[in-house]
């Protein structure tokens, strides 16, 4: 079974750009969740989509926007990019069955470099 | 809000050591608590897990029990190993979805 794929795995960007990255979940999961990881922050919440709508929201502004589509693979986009905006960017799957909440299957992410 | 405390690291071991990570977490209601861990080069995956107070959550060799009475969520192997070495995060979900609460991350490095 294939594992969270996330693409690109690599990315540059300059100050004031957006920036789309793609994450598709394991087959039959339909909750999508994305995180930002930094050293100075450590792993923070962005946003998460449930059968293509926004169930739950991080403390992000809203330069960081997502969606999810009716085959439940999802996007996160971030525009007018900031120096600050460099960070790991995870996304995880999830089955979402009672008592298995909060079991998340992560992609090895995005790599969001800002220059 | 919710918020999840671990111990700085790094941890440095030599093999076959006990571990101890110790996480503290400030929620309110009933959280499910987890230990994910990050090995080098690979994506987080989840070490184990549990859902109300009292219950011990075990995966290869790792221990954790959730204690309500000190909002802790300590992490524990009786014997390390040198593929033990990651970063270990502890974590909590406290709301309909799957939303995480991650602590800072515990670097572990298991010594020869």
């Amino acid at each position: 079974k294939a594992g969270v794929t996330q693409t690109p795995r690599y990315l540059i960007k300059t100050r004031g750009q957006q920036v789309t990255l793609s994450c598709s979940p394991i087959s039959g999961h339909r909750s999508v969740s994305w995180y930002q990881q930094t050293p100075g922050q450590g792993l923070q919440f962005l946003f998460e989509y449930f059968s293509e709508t926004q169930r739950n929201k991080g403390n992000f502004p809203g330069r960081f926007s997502g969606r999810q589509f009716s085959n439940s693979r999802s996007e996160m986009n971030v525009s007018t990019l900031e120096l600050g905006d460099s960070a790991l960017y995870l996304c995880a799957s999830s089955l979402d069955v009672e008592g298995m909440t909060g079991e998340l299957f992560f992609g090895e992410g995005s790599r969001l470099t800002v220059l | 809000g919710d918020s999840v405390t671990q111990m700085e690291g790094p941890v440095t071991l030599s093999e076959e050591a006990f571990l101890t990570i110790n996480c503290t977490y400030t929620a309110t209601g009933y959280p499910s608590l987890f230990w994910y861990v990050q090995y080098p080069g690979e994506g987080l995956q989840l070490l184990l897990k549990a859902t109300k107070a009292d219950d011990k959550g075990s995966n290869k060799g790792f221990e954790a029990t959730y204690r309500k009475e000190t909002t802790s969520f300590h992490l524990e192997k009786g014997s390390v190993q040198v593929s033990d070495s990651a970063v270990y995060f502890c974590a909590l979900n406290n709301n309909a979805g799957n939303m995480l609460t991650f602590g800072g991350g515990t670097r572990l490095m298991v010594k020869p």
